[in-house]
């Protein structure tokens, strides 16, 4: 079984603070990133795909980065607010059909 | 558009019983999938299917059948529910495998006594 591993497992920050955390996967056998953004009581909802070395997306205050020779994305959110508050799912696609997600991070933004 | 519908959204059932979450998506997409979700642990691939007629097993398929005979179905079946059951399962769906974005329904809290 390949692992994800996501750093931290929980943060706190305060409302306007800028952010990031890791999502670190086995870089061999790799074909896409997927970041998620799961709310309390919800369901996760998608934020990123990206298959390409040097990959960054962004969507809003949110942002992304992917490097697949040395296995890790980032997530970076800038001027956190309180509606940021979420666990931050991310999953790694070693086949054409799985996705092996990491155990998340969870944030809390504190107004 | 509905997207991903679970039902139901919450189960308790005894030792030994079985029953069926249903999943049905309405976005015509050939990949569906089955994953729990456990304290501490990422959501994990209990079954997944690349179309209609076609499933396989993913990281933990002991205790549980899907079958996939229409586009829009996944049911996933409990055959004689254990404790370690207990968990919320979620359905999702995508387009076109995993370089797609997959799209999750609203979970089932499921209990065994």
């Amino acid at each position: 079984i390949l692992n994800v591993e996501q750093s931290p497992q929980s943060l706190h920050v305060q409302e306007g603070d800028s952010t990031n955390f890791t999502c670190s996967f086995p870089s061999s056998n790799f074909y896409a990133l997927h970041w998620y953004r799961w709310e309390t009581a919800k369901s996760p909802e998608a934020l990123f795909v990206m298959t390409l070395n040097g990959d960054e997306k962004k969507k809003g205050r949110i942002s992304a980065t992917l490097n697949t020779k040395e296995g890790y994305s980032y997530l970076y959110i800038k001027g956190s607010q309180p509606e940021d508050s979420a666990t931050y799912l991310c999953a790694s696609v070693f086949s054409a059909r799985q996705l092996t997600f990491g155990s998340g991070t969870q944030l809390t933004v504190l107004p | 558009n509905a997207g991903v519908t679970q039902t139901p959204k919450f189960q308790v059932l005894k030792t030994g019983q079985s029953m069926t979450l249903q999943c049905a998506q309405d976005m015509n997409h050939e990949y569906m999938s089955w994953y729990r979700q456990d304290p501490g642990m990422g959501l994990r691939l209990i079954h997944y299917s690349v179309g209609a007629g076609i499933t396989d097993q993913g990281e933990v398929p002991n205790g549980y059948n899907v079958s996939r005979s229409t586009t829009e179905d996944f049911p996933l079946r409990l055959l004689s529910a254990a404790p370690s059951q207990t968990s919320v399962y979620f359905c999702a769906s995508s387009e076109q495998g995993y370089y797609t974005e997959a799209f999750f329904g609203q979970g089932t809290r499921l209990t065994v006594v």
